[in-house]
């Protein structure tokens, strides 16, 4: 079974709408990121959680929220979706520092807004 | 600021070597990698270096570390189809933050 899953994989939606992306994790990790992937423009951190109470914005959080309800959990919403949030979303966890901070990645969720 | 550049597109011939390049600005980074997305999937970490290194090996895959110039590359040899893939360069940042900054991605075409 796969460490990192993502859900939906694929989601279509009309600009206006809500949307949340959700991510779990089996590795235990305390630490989980969300990033978007454009062509060209490589993976841009939106948010990243250390732990269930420790949410911290990302270079690009302008129209996203988050939640980390438990600590294999981290979820991304889209309050009101816009073309422009069309993109490659990933989620991403790591262990806590001592280690080498390798992030280990879930398959990614294509969501196209119209 | 911190910030990891590379070229966008690199095409070689079935087994050749393929040297993908990057450059970083953060002459702090403690941590370096190399991660491969194939189509349709997540990034996986192919390798990584610690900045007291210059050099790791790893089978076909050699990675160098220039920090005087703030290079990193990754050296495939024998190239296969199966390595057609983007790569991406990523620095641990310097903040506490455990945070990845990531380039651009390489994309690499593998001719048979």
């Amino acid at each position: 079974d796969a460490d990192v899953t993502q859900t939906p994989r694929n989601r279509i939606t009309k600009t206006g709408k809500r949307i949340m992306l959700e991510c779990s994790q089996t590795k235990g990790h305390d630490r989980m990121y969300w990033y978007r992937q454009d062509p060209g423009l490589g993976l841009r951190l939106i948010y990243y959680s250390f732990d269930v109470k420790d949410i911290n914005k990302g270079e690009i959080s302008d129209g996203y929220s988050v939640s980390r309800q438990a600590q294999a959990k981290f979820s991304l919403s889209l309050e009101s979706a816009i073309p422009n949030q069309t993109a490659l979303y990933f989620c991403a966890t790591s262990d806590s520092p001592g280690h080498t901070y390798e992030q280990y990645f879930g398959p990614g969720t294509r969501l196209t807004v119209t | 600021g911190e910030d990891v550049e590379q070229s966008l597109f690199l095409s070689v011939r079935e087994g050749d070597s393929s040297v993908i390049n990057c450059t970083y600005t953060d002459s702090s980074s403690t941590y370096l990698y190399w991660y491969k997305q194939e189509p349709g999937a997540g990034l996986q970490l192919l390798t990584y270096i610690f900045s007291n290194m210059d050099m790791k090996q790893d089978q076909r895959l050699t990675v160098l570390l220039n920090k005087k110039d703030k290079h990193l590359s990754l050296r495939i040899a024998d190239t296969q189809t199966g390595d057609s893939a983007i790569y991406f360069c990523a620095e641990k940042s310097s903040s506490n933050t455990g945070k990845l900054i990531f380039g651009q991605g390489t994309t690499l075409q593998v001719k048979p």
